[in-house]
């Protein structure tokens, strides 16, 4: 099946420094989103985001799936900002594949 | 809007009682339906997922096993809880494989 690998694994921010989160993938996919698992453990929608860019707020993603890749960013960070980050993908009709996530913690 | 709700939010079990998890869907009609654990640590593993009413595919070989009696109801059991079921336990939905997945709040199992 399709492999996910998220990194870095971890990284510790200052409040306001920003942060680029990377997700690979193994295949070709027809979707991909990115996931924020906040300290109570809900997953929160971020961004749907099989190709191409988005913004939300201080928050954008770029998918470029002909290279196999996902970038996450975050500019201005936040101590809310803390949690695991998720990335996940799927391909054809397969459920979603998630990677292991890369823990941020932001530091006042 | 669509909502998804789960409980008990959290449950502390025996070694050996059963175990049901309830998820339902409001707000939407046919979704697909998914149940996900979460050990310690930060991986989420793909438990089941449903397609339609009945219709149940398990991903890997586990102490359990789901059920889908109705359109927007998704239920995760067991018949005798292992340590090792111990977790956070999340489900999903999404219109379609390929569309946008939203998560519920949890259910949060210790097995003692």
């Amino acid at each position: 099946g399709i492999q996910v690998e998220q990194s870095p694994p971890d990284l510790i921010l200052q409040e306001g420094a920003n942060s680029t989160l990377r997700c690979n993938f193994s295949d070709s996919v027809n979707n991909l989103q990115w996931f924020h698992q906040n300290p109570w453990g809900q997953l929160i929608n971020l961004f749907y985001i099989p190709s191409g860019t988005k913004q939300n707020g201080r928050l954008s993603a770029t998918t470029v799936a002909t290279e196999r890749y996902s970038l996450l960013y975050i500019s201005s960070s936040q101590t809310t900002d803390s949690g695991v980050y998720f990335c996940a993908v799927g391909t054809g009709n397969t459920p979603l594949v998630f990677g292991k996530g890369t823990r941020l913690s932001v530091i006042a | 809007s669509q909502t998804i709700h789960q409980w008990p939010a959290t449950l502390v079990q025996p070694v050996g009682s059963p175990l049901s998890l309830e998820c339902t869907v409001e707000g939407t009609s046919n979704p697909n339906l998914y149940w996900y654990r979460q050990a310690a640590g930060r991986g989420l593993q793909l438990l089941f997922y449903s397609v339609g009413i009945g219709q149940i595919s398990s991903e890997v070989p586990q102490n359990l096993s789901a059920s889908r009696p109705q359109d927007r109801q998704f239920i995760l059991s067991s018949k005798k809880l292992l340590l090792s079921d111990s977790g956070f336990y999340l489900c999903a939905w999404s219109l379609h494989q390929r569309s946008e997945q939203f998560f519920g709040p949890g259910t949060r199992l210790t097995v003692l």
